[in-house]
């Protein structure tokens, strides 16, 4: 089983909503991931946190706002997002440069 | 960012067969590679890394041809529990630091009885 959880499992919401996906880890790995997947297309990187600084942002709007509390947590705040923002969102984590893993990630439904 | 291309399928296999798939990943600078396992409606799962040296686990083996680009996995005696989506993975690690991972659009795999 993954050692990176992620809360909800399911979430729906309404396009003016507020609401946060959270990830946690306890490996001890410094970097963290977050990755976007729509049905039948492979995961799309979002936002990458290294040593709890955001270092890579690939132009995701700004409904989306990554934060990362602690080197175990990362949390993604969602507002006023469109139904086209549904999808799989899945943390993930690495040792530095190393293999990443995934939590099972959160369902998105925005109506 | 750069791409990884693989062959969609799906691939209609019969249970014990061998079964090869490839990708190809157009950035020369990349550095680590890998094959993820997808299953539906899960998240993606290590299979296995990949070497240039070549490597082995179990009944897959993996290869890398950097001169090419060009990675391969290899399935031998094949399980209807290896029925997935099977992901070729690249990590370039730009700027030195931690990098996201660019997947293939992932080739399906249905093993049949």
């Amino acid at each position: 089983d993954t050692e990176v959880t992620q809360t909800p499992k399911h979430l729906v919401m309404g396009m003016t909503n507020k609401k946060s996906l959270k990830c946690e880890q306890h490996m001890g790995h410094r970097a963290m991931y977050w990755y976007k997947q729509k049905a039948k297309k492979p995961p799309e990187l979002m936002f990458v946190y290294s040593y709890e600084k955001l270092s890579i942002n690939e132009s995701v709007p700004s409904r989306f706002s990554p934060e990362c509390p602690n080197s175990s947590l990362l949390n993604l705040h969602l507002h006023a997002l469109q139904p086209e923002d549904s999808a799989l969102y899945l943390c993930a984590s690495s040792q530095d440069r190393g293999i990443q893993y995934f939590g099972a990630g959160t369902r998105l439904s925005v109506l | 960012r750069k791409e990884v291309e693989q062959d969609p399928g799906p691939f209609n296999v019969p249970e014990g067969a061998t079964v090869a798939f490839n990708c190809t990943y157009s950035n020369s600078a990349s550095q680590s590679f890998f094959w993820y396992r997808q299953d539906c409606r899960k998240e993606p799962k290590l299979l296995m890394s990949v070497y240039s040296s070549g490597n082995e686990d179990g009944r897959f083996t993996a290869q890398l041809n950097r001169a090419s680009q060009y990675i391969s996995l290899l399935i031998r005696d094949s399980k209807l529990s290896d029925s997935a989506t099977y992901l070729c993975v690249v990590n370039n690690y730009s700027g030195g630091g931690a990098d996201g991972l660019t997947f293939g659009k992932g080739t399906h795999l249905i093993i049949q009885p």
